[in-house]
């Protein structure tokens, strides 16, 4: 079992919707998670952090926390076609520096 | 300012041959992290550096994997006799580590292919 599980999809939402991407961890130390935004053959771009228990908002991204659960969301609302990339989360384990990531969801916004 | 640079941005290698790839992290950032990127997968981690100390090297796949960064800055991963199995996207990561927060900025990466 991998310490950041992700469905790695695609998820397909028509353009305008809410596509809600999550994230699961296995540590349940961990502090810091992080969403990254990559483009099919570019790197990794970071594009929202959360390390409080809650709700994070930015623009049309949401980021959402639930330790207790140890799962971590992205919410990117009025998705838009130039949203379709894949999006890495990655969390920062108990005792560790180093962020883990998981494999990705592929997400698919068509017109 | 200047995000984090690597060069080359693609490398082709014969097989045996020994490579070397540079980075460039953010100026001022005191950690830096080299990751490999297969195809489909996220980025799998290798070494982790504080300025010029190595403090993790765990996730080298093998003793053929090197990398330094001897003044704290500017580090290059070198891998001996390519292989095959080490065509991959090399991503270089760095990140300030100044009080609580702990975003980390990837370079563009390099991409290896080993013929």
């Amino acid at each position: 079992q991998k310490e950041v599980e992700q469905n790695s999809g695609p998820l397909s939402v028509p353009e305008g919707a809410i596509a809600s991407l999550n994230c699961t961890y296995s540590d349940r130390g961990s502090q810091s998670f992080f969403w990254y935004r990559q483009y099919s053959g570019k790197s990794p771009e970071l594009i929202m952090f959360i390390y409080s228990n809650g709700d994070k908002e930015d623009g049309r991204f949401t980021a959402q926390l639930n330790k207790a659960s140890q799962y971590v969301s992205l919410l990117i609302r009025d998705s838009q076609p130039s949203d379709s990339a894949t999006y890495l989360c990655a969390v920062i384990l108990g005792g560790s520096y180093i962020p883990t990531f998981g494999r990705g969801t592929s997400l698919i916004v068509h017109p | 300012g200047a995000g984090v640079s690597q060069s080359p941005r693609y490398k082709v290698a014969k097989r045996g041959q020994d490579v070397a790839l540079r980075c460039d992290p953010i100026s001022g950032h005191v950690s830096l992290f080299w990751y490999q990127q297969a195809l489909g997968q996220g980025p799998e981690f290798l070494t982790y550096f504080q300025n010029e100390a190595q403090l993790d090297k765990s996730g080298l796949p093998s003793d053929r994997f090197f990398a330094e960064r001897p003044e704290g800055s500017v580090s290059t991963l070198k891998i001996q006799r390519t292989q095959q199995e080490d065509s991959a996207v090399y991503l270089c990561a760095s990140r300030e580590d100044r009080g609580r927060f702990h975003e980390q900025y990837f370079g563009p990466g390099t991409r290896l292919t080993v013929t």
